[in-house]
């Protein structure tokens, strides 16, 4: 059964701080997705990644691939206040397959 | 216009009811899902629908009994209600051949008391 880990479940930093979000998954697959929720909200997309050694930046975020390892890191650089929210990863195991097994999640508080 | 549309946004009700949520997306997408999301806010898929076909069934009880009368619309009925199905269940769509990102729903926080 396909079981995907995030590390740090929680996680509180300073504001101007850097830090890193990893996700481990237990299968092959080489889609990966990162996702926001803000409290009491629904879900929102930030990256699709869908090759090993993918990187995709938004502004403070920037997370990358790598599918031989079947880890995804989020990397937080000098963060603010309104990147506090939960953060899941997700992985699907190929097409055909309609089914997304998202990670534990890691709730991230940026104290200023 | 909102993507993918649920309601109720909050559904409070006593053990043993029967209640539905519905879903509607206006994306075009040709996949649907449902996904439970509990206190500790893991999130579970319940269910995924392509063409109106159920394709994944994850072990949910049979009391949960979700219904796609056509590609945009996914409801969910669930029967009995027991105090473990309290949650926040989301509605969320997407193009089905994979390596395509979810789009949900606002979720509908089930309380059952």
């Amino acid at each position: 059964e396909l079981k995907v880990e995030q590390n740090p479940l929680f996680l509180s930093m300073q504001e101007g701080k850097n830090y890193t979000i990893y996700c481990n998954y237990s299968t092959t697959s080489d889609r990966l997705y990162w996702y926001r929720q803000d409290p009491g909200k629904s879900l929102e997309s930030l990256f699709v990644l869908l090759s090993n050694g993918a990187v995709k930046q938004e502004g403070r975020l920037m997370a990358s691939l790598d599918t031989k390892a079947r880890l995804s890191t989020l990397h937080i650089t000098a963060a603010v206040h309104d990147l506090s929210a939960t953060y899941f990863c997700a992985v699907d195991i190929g097409s055909g397959t309609y089914k997304y097994i998202f990670g534990t999640g890691t709730r991230l508080k940026v104290l200023a | 216009d909102t993507a993918v549309s649920q309601t109720p946004k909050y559904l409070v009700t006593q053990m043993g009811n029967d209640k539905s949520i519905k879903c509607e997306q206006n994306l075009g997408h040709d996949t649907m899902y449902w996904y439970k999301q509990d206190s500790k806010k893991f999130l579970k898929i319940m269910f995924s629908y392509n063409n109106k076909e159920l394709i994944i069934n994850e072990t949910v009880p049979n009391r949960f009994s979700p219904k796609s009368p056509d590609k945009a619309h996914l409801n969910l009925h669930i029967n009995s209600l027991e105090l473990g199905d309290s949650a926040v269940y989301f509605c969320a769509s997407s193009w089905g051949q994979g390596g395509e990102k979810l789009f949900f729903g606002s979720g509908t926080q089930l309380s059952v008391l």
